[in-house]
């Protein structure tokens, strides 16, 4: 059962473009809501993280936006340059359980 | 810190075969993960330990998967026997263990199963 459903599979953005990422999650227990982003080769790292009771979270050109009654986050990043290239995974956690839930993940391509 | 420490990087072996797979979590960590990442099912999670003692293998595929934890500073992952079907990525992470926090990941093991 896939209780975090990640769209798109792949995304393809010029330089500069806003590629959005979008996440859904069914169990009203998640409360913690991790972003990681993994280069070919590498293990995922986390970029960026936020907590239900906020609505957005900016980290430089990353911004999580969080909409808790359709239960859904997105990441967006700003003026997207060729090396935000990467797959990035969205994930959710129930408080206490210390095992987040991964989403399937996304494959960005930024063109130059 | 070096961070996680994984090994092989890469592994090729025969079906049939055993493979062990080795983790060094970061030190100070009491938590440790080991994930599998095709491009059929993503990242799945195999097995999580806290304070060396698992927790959570549900996600461990089969019997012929297993996992020890011998103290805070090793961890293998086993596959006896390997088959062609498990070949993917393997990923070790750690945590500090007080929940909601940042795992990090190791490089991960490259494993094909001919």
């Amino acid at each position: 059962q896939q209780q975090v459903k990640q769209s798109p599979q792949s995304l393809i953005v010029q330089k500069g473009g806003i590629p959005i990422i979008n996440c859904a999650y069914e169990n009203t227990a998640f409360d913690y809501f991790p972003w990681y982003q993994q280069f070919p080769g590498k293990g995922p790292a986390l970029l960026i993280a936020i907590r239900p009771d906020v609505s957005e979270k900016k980290e430089g050109r990353f911004t999580i936006s969080f909409n808790k009654s359709a239960k859904q986050f997105s990441l967006h990043i700003m003026d997207s340059q060729p090396g935000d290239s990467a797959t990035y995974f969205c994930a959710a956690e129930v408080g206490g359980s210390y095992i987040p839930t991964f989403g399937r993940g996304t494959s960005l391509i930024v063109h130059p | 810190d070096a961070g996680v420490i994984q090994s092989p990087r890469h592994e090729v072996t025969e079906m049939g075969q055993e493979v062990t797979l080795r983790c060094k979590p970061i030190s100070g960590h009491n938590s440790l993960f080991w994930y599998r990442q095709t491009m059929m099912r993503g990242l799945e999670l195999l097995i999580y330990f806290n304070n060396n003692v698992p927790i959570d293998d549900s996600g461990m595929p089969e019997d012929r998967f297993s996992a020890k934890m011998p103290n805070a500073s090793f961890s293998t992952l086993k596959i006896q026997p390997s088959e062609p079907r498990d070949s993917a990525v393997y990923f070790c992470a750690s945590s500090l263990g007080q929940g909601q926090e940042t795992q990090y990941f190791g490089p991960g093991t490259r494993l094909l199963v001919l």
